[in-house]
């Protein structure tokens, strides 16, 4: 079975503008989770969402929104961006949030650089 | 606030050598579940473990082995006769509960392991 897939890899934008990274999860994963990766540190949380709802958000300025589709797949969507933006942004599936044994299974992510 | 801390930021030993990855932790929950991931240069995060805070009981799996302590709050991480292909970022995680059933996972700042031949 394939495991989370995000696209893009990579993704090079300037200041001002927006960005729409994408994750599909595991196949039977209802369960999507957003981080995001400053290089040198560990993952930060952003969002959750189940069964198209969001479920938990992180400590992130309003600029950061995302949504979960009927098929389980899940957009994070950036505005006005920042340098500071700059991040790997790793995607992460469970099979729902209720359960805090289930791990996390995470994508390669998309490395975002901003000039 | 829930908060996990791995104090060594890099580690490097020579091929066959032994390696211990600390993990200390916080939190005011009583049940609590903690893990370890993997990062290759790759980027993917790979899952090696979790470890209920009800079970203490120690866990081998191969080269890898897991030193849960709940009365010093640490969740350590042993490799035994390192290889190269270990080389990688260890990441300890507390999962935190939130609203609405969520929950999400607290990571410490990350270990870069360094296996030399």
């Amino acid at each position: 079975d394939a495991g989370v897939t995000q696209s893009p890899t990579h993704l090079i934008k300037t200041r001002g503008q927006h960005v729409t990274l994408r994750c599909s999860p595991i196949s039977g994963h209802k369960s999507v989770s957003w981080y995001q990766q400053v290089l040198g540190q560990g993952p930060q949380f952003i969002f959750q969402y189940y069964e198209k709802e969001e479920r938990g958000r992180g400590n992130f300025p309003d600029r950061f929104s995302a949504r979960q589709f009927p098929n389980y797949s899940s957009e994070l969507n950036v505005n006005a961006l920042l340098l500071g933006d700059s991040a790997l942004y790793l995607c992460a599936s469970s099979l729902d949030t209720g359960n805090r044994n289930q791990p996390q299974h995470f994508g390669d992510g998309t490395r975002l650089s901003i000039l | 606030a829930q908060k996990v801390t791995q104090a060594q930021t890099e580690i490097s030993v020579v091929e066959k050598e032994d390696v211990t990855l600390d993990c200390v932790y916080e939190t005011r929950d009583t049940t609590y579940y903690l893990f370890w991931y993997k990062q290759p240069p790759s980027g993917e995060l790979v899952f090696l473990i979790r470890r209920n805070s009800f079970d203490e009981q120690n866990e081998i799996s191969g080269r890898y082995s897991w030193n849960f302590q709940k009365s010093t709050s640490s969740f350590n991480f042993t490799i035994t006769a390192s290889q190269v292909v270990d080389s990688a970022v260890y990441f300890c995680a507390l999962s935190e509960a939130g609203l609405d059933s969520s929950y999400k996972l607290i990571f410490g700042s990350g270990t870069r392991l360094l296996v030399r031949p």
